[in-house]
């Protein structure tokens, strides 16, 4: 059972804003920075977001990241069909001394 | 191009021994902490462990303390998982990752008698 909670699922349609949140505690996002990957099953997972709000060269300006307290968020804008995929947030957590990753949000474009 | 490719995958008994191997290329192996995380059929991403560049430290997720094992060889580029007593629930995807920005296409895992 993962520490860091997301919701099971976002949708919206082409060109619309999507946010997905990632709920953690004082051991975890609290205290460090987050990652947020875009997984298609039996692909690899690919780095959307590093260290909470900056974003790998190649990806889209379109996704961004947040922090604040114990929780993050991704935000996807103007969203595309090639955007369904499922999301994960990921960060160290100090209690448990490893890492974690979220529960992860399957996104669907109507 | 940074490149992953795990092997060593397939059939293994319930109390049976596994070896995964994940070959690295296309980046400086010896500076990076490297991890595995796998992922079981319907399931999210699950962090098994990590093994920073010098191998001086390991950690594991609580549920396979003890019967996995992460090395690496600097020499070879190449990083390892020796997973000892598996058990049904070890079956997934079996993914090397490179901190944290390159990942691999997985080995599938299935432990089963």
């Amino acid at each position: 059972q993962s520490v860091l909670t997301q919701p099971p699922s976002a949708s919206g349609t082409p060109g619309q804003r999507v946010t997905i949140s990632c709920s953690g505690s004082s051991s975890n996002v609290g205290v460090g920075t987050v990652n947020w990957y875009q997984h298609l099953p039996g692909t690899a997972p690919k780095l959307l977001i590093y260290n909470s709000n900056q974003r790998p060269s190649g990806v889209p300006d379109r996704f961004s990241g947040s922090k604040s307290g114990t929780s993050a968020s991704l935000a996807i804008g103007g969203l595309q069909s090639e955007d369904e995929a499922d999301y994960y947030c990921a960060t160290w957590d100090d209690s448990l001394k490893g890492h974690v990753f979220g529960t992860g949000t399957k996104v669907t474009v109507l | 191009e940074v490149q992953l490719l795990e092997s060593g995958g397939g059939l293994g008994q319930p109390g049976g021994s596994l070896r995964l191997s994940c070959a690295a290329s296309g980046f400086t192996f010896s500076t990076y902490a490297m991890s595995w995380v796998r992922q079981a059929p319907g399931k999210g991403l699950e962090w098994v462990s990590s093994i920073n560049a010098g191998s001086s430290a390991t950690y594991y997720a609580n549920s396979v303390k003890g019967r996995f094992t992460i090395s690496r060889d600097n020499s070879k580029n190449a990083l390892y998982l020796q997973m000892n007593s598996l058990r049904a629930e070890d079956t997934a995807v079996y993914y090397c990752a490179k901190h944290w920005d390159c990942w691999g296409q997985g080995t599938l895992v299935t432990v089963s008698s």
